[in-house]
């Protein structure tokens, strides 16, 4: 099974607005990572986690707020975003990270479209 | 720096026939990663096949194949008898040491496959 699951599909705030992104996988991974992908363009990194802890931040805005509460979630909340934050926001996990080998294949949820009106 | 290079924007393919998608990639470490993924309209990822740096043959899953040339740095994945499902976004990436294992996406390629 290589279901990573994302909650919800779709999802469109206001810039004032508090809401969350879900991702959950049941694969014993221990890695999990936040990707953001603008229309007709590659994914790029956001976060990454390994064993629940932070270990790459890519640089991002602290409207975007990251939370691994075990190793089988992981959240992403947002908080006053900005128009140009709309994007597809996908979740990926691996078995771990960093270690080289098939291990690294990261393995992505539906992803979460996101509109900031 | 890595980079991955994808110079094809756009392929079409006759359904049934094999087509290349083309990925070049630079690194300066021994020890690297490379994956293709699949992104249909609906937006999510899908792994299709990967290589190892190491490994002495070419990686094959299924209808798909990756032509591996290291001194080349190119590898790119050949699907086989085309189906109007493949029809997608392909990403090719990379992962290195030298990038803390990273997981970096070229700029993608649009295949469309024609009934």
């Amino acid at each position: 099974d290589t279901e990573v699951t994302q909650t919800p599909k779709h999802l469109v705030m206001g810039m004032t607005n508090k809401k969350s992104l879900k991702c959950e996988q049941h694969m014993g991974h221990r890695a999990m990572y936040w990707y953001k992908q603008k229309a007709k363009k590659p994914p790029e990194l956001m976060f990454v986690y390994s064993y629940e802890k932070l270990s790459i931040n890519e640089s991002v805005p602290s409207r975007f707020s990251p939370e691994c509460p075990n190793s089988s979630l992981l959240n992403l909340h947002l908080h006053a975003l900005q128009p140009e934050d709309s994007a597809l926001y996908l979740c990926a996990s691996s078995q771990v990270q960093g270690m080289g080998g098939p291990t690294d294949t990261q393995y992505f949820g539906p992803g979460t479209r996101l509109t900031v009106l | 720096a890595q980079k991955i290079t994808q110079t094809q924007p756009g392929m079409f393919v006759q359904e049934k026939e094999a087509v290349t998608l083309d990925c070049t990639y630079d690194t300066s470490d021994p020890s690297y990663g490379l994956f293709w993924y699949k992104q249909p309209s609906s937006g999510e990822m899908i792994f299709l096949i990967y290589q190892g740096s190491y490994d002495q043959q070419n990686a094959t899953e299924g209808r798909y194949s990756l032509n591996f040339q290291k001194a080349r740095k190119s590898a790119n994945l050949v699907i086989s008898a085309s189906q109007l499902g493949d029809s997608a976004m392909y990403f090719c990436a990379m992962r290195d040491i030298g990038n803390n294992n990273d997981m970096r996406f070229g700029a993608g390629t649009r295949l469309t496959v024609k009934p």
